[in-house]
């Protein structure tokens, strides 16, 4: 069982905005500024779009974005896309000998 | 950006050791940490420890204490994470991730090696 909680899957068709919801506890979220989103695509390594909560690397497109409240944050893509169709992972920090805690991982379906 | 090369898929039997090994390349080896995460077919992902390339320092997850090994060979930037005792529910994909020694991301990951767990 997953530490974070996740959405099992979100759809939307392209063009539209769809947000992705990640609940952890006041040990993680919603301690630490430290979340981060990885997209995977079937059979792929994950890959970083969003790190400390709503930044995002370099190359990652501005159709994403990442916001926090409390113990909950969020991934919004805007202006959906048929790549976008993939698994999506919450992390956060966490204090203790798990260093890293873990979504379930969501599925962004386009419609 | 760096890059990450594991070794190729394993199949053990319950109760031995598995290696896998993961290459460096295109970056400052000492200067990023490397993180293992493991990812059970049709799960999520599961954080196991991290090694400090630069001096060897560890940190596991109580999960594996006890199971897990993880070096590294700065001469090769090569790191290695050794899980013991497998058993069934070791059956996963296993990626090693760097990610630089002040931050709080998985910033660059490796291509992941499938470790099979069968009689």
């Amino acid at each position: 069982q997953s530490a974070l909680t996740q959405p099992a899957s979100v759809s939307g068709s392209p063009g539209q905005s769809i947000t992705i919801s990640c609940t952890g506890t006041s040990s993680d979220v919603g301690r630490y500024n430290y979340v981060s989103w990885y997209q995977q695509h079937p059979g792929k390594a994950p890959k970083l779009i969003i790190y400390d909560v709503n930044n995002r690397p370099s190359g990652v497109s501005h159709r994403f974005s990442g916001s926090k409240s409390g113990n909950t944050a969020s991934l919004t893509i805007s202006g959906l896309q048929a790549e976008d169709e993939a698994d999506y992972h919450c992390s956060s920090y966490t204090s203790g000998s798990t260093r890293y805690v873990f979504g379930s991982g969501t599925k962004v379906i386009v419609l | 950006q760096g890059q990450l090369v594991q070794s190729g898929a394993q199949v053990k039997k319950p109760g031995a050791s598995v290696e896998v090994s993961c290459k460096a390349s295109g970056y400052t080896f000492t200067s990023y940490y490397i993180h293992w995460v493991r990812q059970a077919p049709g799960q999520g992902l599961e954080w196991m420890g991290i090694i400090n390339p630069r001096g060897g320092g560890t940190s596991y997850t109580q999960k594996f204490q006890g199971r897990v090994t993880m070096t590294g060979d700065t001469s090769t930037s090569t790191v290695y994470m050794e899980l013991s005792s497998l058993r069934s529910e070791d059956t996963a994909v296993y990626y090693c991730v760097y990610a630089h020694s002040g931050s709080y991301f998985l910033e660059v990951w490796g291509q992941g090696t499938t470790v099979t767990v069968s009689s």
